[in-house]
């Protein structure tokens, strides 16, 4: 049974630049949430889907963007990239009816320049 | 503002010994409280809950207290291994209907010393 993967592992881009995070869920579950880990911090909640629409969001800014696909995969989006996007971007799936542990995936290393 | 803070960045132990990482959070609206584990180039593993309609769960080696007055966590680990060396955070979702949002302490560096 695949946990959650995430593509690419690392990734570097300038300032400017638009990237695209990429996650498959664990089987059997329907919900994705997308964390963003700075250095020496917690994850931080970006945003969550379900039924392919954004359900809740953090606190940031509409630069980030997301996407699910019918198949509950889903997509990250960053536009405009500053230097302080540079983190470790994690997927984290679920069953909507189930309890709140979340499976995360191994990340997605970004660095911006 | 922080709603759940861990205020030990790290923690060193002997192996054999008790670890005990604490847990502070401010939102008196949080009923519920996840522990997850995190080795390096992997994502976080889900460890151990409580609720907060209980003071203790335990789940082997692991034990987590809640003390709901101080709002306050720990999770013990009895014995520690070498293999307990990660970086622990607590977390917890918002009251009532979660939705899967977690807020997550900064996390302590816990080492286990063979």
């Amino acid at each position: 049974d695949a946990g959650v993967t995430q593509s690419p592992t690392h990734l570097i881009k300038t300032r400017g630049q638009q990237v695209t995070l990429r996650c498959s869920p664990k089987s059997g579950h329907d919900t994705v949430s997308w964390y963003q880990q700075a250095l020496g911090q917690g994850p931080q909640f970006i945003f969550q889907y379900y039924e392919e629409e954004e359900r809740q969001r953090g606190n940031f800014p509409d630069r980030f963007s997301g996407h699910q696909f019918p198949n509950y995969s889903s997509e990250l989006n960053v536009n405009a990239l500053l230097l302080g996007d540079s983190a470790l971007y994690l997927c984290a799936s679920r069953i909507v009816a189930g309890g709140d542990e979340q499976f995360f995936g191994p990340g997605t290393r970004l660095t911006v320049l | 503002d922080q709603q759940v803070k861990q205020n030990s960045p790290s923690l060193s132990v002997q192996e054999g010994r008790i670890s005990i990482l604490n847990c502070d959070y401010t939102n008196s609206m949080f009923d519920y409280f996840l522990w997850y584990k995190k080795y390096p180039a992997e994502g976080p593993t889900f460890l151990i809950s409580i609720s907060s309609i209980k003071d203790k769960n335990e789940d082997g080696r692991f034990t987590v207290f809640l003390n709901k007055s101080a709002k306050h966590l720990s999770l013990h680990i009895v014995p520690s291994q070498p293999g307990d060396s990660a970086v622990y955070f607590c977390a917890a979702p918002p009251g009532g209907t979660s939705y899967g949002k977690l807020t997550f302490g900064q996390g302590t560096i816990l080492t286990v010393h063979p």
